[in-house]
């Protein structure tokens, strides 16, 4: 069974205290994985893909690494506007179309 | 957000009672995906299409129905609503290279 975990479920910052999340997955064959910012009363917001181990992403305060088994998002430097829930989603190597596979998410506090 | 609309925003329905969500997209994506968000649990698939006239099961379909008539809509429908489905129900239409969410509806069955 495919499966995506994400620790920590949440995490308090101060502004400027720089910290990553993890998303360690368990599937048969990765072809991509995802992740997502989520505001409180809005859908998911598309932050990466990231498609094999090495690869790197950033955007603004945040990067995003991959390895064979799990993926990192540092937050470098945050700011409160950075608070969130962050969502991280695999999607499977199959014949057709395969659906995201979703973890439970990290809710991220910057505290000011 | 842009590109997928979902109604209505909010809904209150008794025990019994059925009802449609309905999404839209102007994004001209095959793939269309009713996802529901509850505490602790994370976003869980229901129901997903890859085309017009194509549905499929997801995780957790039991109680949904789903039908996708025209390329742009993509409707979920509970027949005899239950409190187990008060939730936040999300469409999500995309590629292989991400998707985009709708603003969600949410649903409290009483």
């Amino acid at each position: 069974e495919d499966q995506v975990t994400q620790s920590p479920e949440a995490l308090r910052l101060q502004e400027g205290e720089s910290s990553s999340l993890n998303c360690s997955y368990t599937v048969s064959g990765l072809r991509g994985l995802f992740w997502y910012r989520q505001d409180p009363g809005k859908g998911p917001e598309f932050l990466f893909t990231l498609y094999s181990a090495g690869e790197e992403k950033e955007k603004e305060r945040l990067k995003a690494t991959l390895t064979k088994k799990e993926s990192f998002l540092h937050i470098t430097a945050p700011k409160p506007e950075d608070s969130a829930t962050y969502l991280c989603a695999v999607q499977v190597i199959r014949s057709g179309n395969t659906p995201l596979v979703f973890g439970k998410g990290t809710r991220l506090s910057v505290i000011a | 957000n842009a590109g997928v609309t979902q109604t209505p925003k909010f809904r209150v329905l008794k025990t019994g009672q059925s009802m449609t969500l309905l999404c839209a997209q102007d994004m001209n994506h095959e793939y269309m995906y009713w996802y529901r968000q509850d505490p602790g649990m994370g976003l869980r698939l229901i129901h997903y299409s890859v085309g017009e006239g194509t549905t499929a099961k997801g995780e957790v379909p039991d109680g949904y129905n789903v039908s996708r008539l025209k390329k742009q809509n993509f409707l979920l429908g509970l027949e005899s609503a239950a409190p187990s489905q008060t939730s936040v129900y999300f469409c999500a239409t995309g590629t292989d290279y991400g998707y985009t969410f709708g603003s969600g509806t949410r649903l409290t069955v009483v």
